[in-house]
């Protein structure tokens, strides 16, 4: 079984500062993980994924996120926020040989001007 | 390319009452499934289908059916709707550990 948990659910950042969201994963398995980006009213877009190639994993829109083991992490970053990232962002587990998604419960950001 | 399709976006549906929510994909992915979304919880399993005729339980599966005739639709439905499965729902497909989700189904029953 796998899950996730994802500290802090609103995180408020100023524009041009570090955005940092975390995610810690609890998994039986070898996990694939991931980190989805929804803005309001709209689907779940990829941000990244890790699956057991490079244990830092860069993304779109500036993200990345790496992933470690020892600490069961998998922290999304971005150097500079810019008021478009405002949006909430979910954290999610796999196994390695299927699709079934387990999602933390999501944190909202938003940037001050 | 329309990607995942998801109708209708709205609906409000009365204690009891039965409907099936659609999704269709353009994509040829075998595998799709569906989530509901509510506030603090994320998004939670319903049900999944590896391909034609196979469907299976996701985590919270009472109350819904599916069924998988074709690879390109997957309907959800709900068999006698209960205020408790107000949520967003929303279908998705998924190839090399890559899912596309839908634009989802605002749900809300009275």
């Amino acid at each position: 079984a796998q899950s996730v948990t994802q500290l802090g659910s609103h995180v408020s950042v100023s524009e041009g500062a570090l955005v940092l969201l975390r995610c810690n994963y609890s998994s039986s398995v070898p996990p694939y993980l991931f980190w989805y980006v929804q803005y309001p009213n709209q689907g779940l877009q990829l941000l990244l994924k890790y699956t057991s190639a490079a244990t830092l994993v860069k993304g779109i829109n500036g993200f990345e996120a790496e992933f470690k083991k020892s600490e069961t992490s998998f922290h999304l970053t971005k150097p500079s926020a810019h008021m478009s990232d405002a949006a909430e962002y979910f954290c999610a587990v796999s196994g390695s040989n299927d699709y079934k998604l387990s999602f933390g419960a999501g944190t909202t950001v938003t940037v001050r001007a | 390319n329309a990607g995942v399709t998801q109708t209708p976006k709205f609906q409000v549906l009365k204690t009891g009452q039965s409907m099936t929510l659609q999704c269709a994909q353009d994509m040829n992915h075998e595998y799709m499934s569906w989530y509901r979304q509510d506030p603090g919880m994320g998004l939670r399993l319903i049900h999944y289908s590896v391909g034609a005729g196979i469907t299976d339980q996701g985590e919270v599966p009472n109350g819904y059916n599916v069924s998988r005739s074709t690879t390109e639709d997957f309907p959800l439905r709900l068999l006698s709707a209960a205020p408790s499965q107000t949520s967003v729902y929303f279908c998705a497909t998924s190839r090399a550990a890559e899912a596309f989700f839908g634009q989802g189904t605002r749900l809300t029953v009275v």
